[in-house]
């Protein structure tokens, strides 16, 4: 079956610091790959999303790559801020499925 | 503003009592979605509705029940039956095609008393 696997947290940083999350998964065909965050209290939000091999999603200074080769999506961000605490999960879904299968989300905390 | 909302934000459930939660989107999509949220796990998927009057069993839809009368619509029971309801429950929609995205609500968390 479908799945993703996250790197467990949390993560701690110091604001300005360099942020990798590791995301990898197992599907058949060719899914499209998703990060959605979490702030406290609150629902997902999508953050980007890649529907194709070599695809880079980006938003809000965030980058993954859809790397089929290896068949990972990590999730990077050059300088981090306060304000990027927050849970993150990866998430795929199948080529031929309208559903989502997450991972178990990592919480991030940053620290000024 | 087209989003989705859901309500009660808290709900308190009593022992052997049924709760509903509820879910409205605006946003015009067929699907709509239940998860559920628990410490340190990603979301489950409990039920999903592709259509108006027709939905389906998600990976953990034992002491749940859903209802879809109308497309904006998706309301949520979690029955008695559901022995460890206390969670954060998440509701989604999206068009109805493969791979498209999914928005979310704000969530409800039920919390038994």
């Amino acid at each position: 079956g479908n799945s993703v696997t996250q790197m467990e947290g949390p993560v701690t940083l110091s604001e300005e610091a360099f942020l990798t999350i590791n995301c990898t998964y197992t599907a058949t065909g060719y899914p499209s790959l998703f990060w959605y965050v979490q702030y406290p209290g609150e629902g997902l939000q999508l953050l980007l999303k890649a529907t194709k091999a070599d695809d880079k999603g980006s938003n809000k200074g965030f980058e993954a790559t859809y790397r089929k080769e290896t068949t990972s999506f990590h999730l990077e961000k050059g300088s981090v801020q306060v304000s990027d605490s927050a849970v993150y999960f990866c998430a795929l879904s199948a080529s031929n499925d309208y559903k989502l299968s997450f991972g178990a989300g990592t919480t991030v905390t940053v620290r000024a | 503003d087209g989003g989705i909302t859901q309500s009660p934000k808290y709900l308190f459930r009593k022992e052997g009592q049924n709760v509903t939660l509820s879910c409205e989107q605006n946003l015009n999509h067929d699907a709509m979605y239940w998860y559920r949220q628990d410490p340190g796990q990603g979301l489950r998927l409990i039920y999903y509705s592709q259509i108006v009057n027709d939905f389906q069993k998600g990976d953990i839809a034992e002491g749940y029940s859903v209802s879809r009368e109308k497309k904006e619509s998706f309301p949520l029971t979690v029955t008695s039956a559901q022995k460890n309801p206390t969670a954060f429950y998440l509701c989604a929609s999206s068009p109805l095609a493969v791979q498209e995205t999914q928005y979310f609500g704000p969530g409800t968390r039920l919390l038994v008393l």
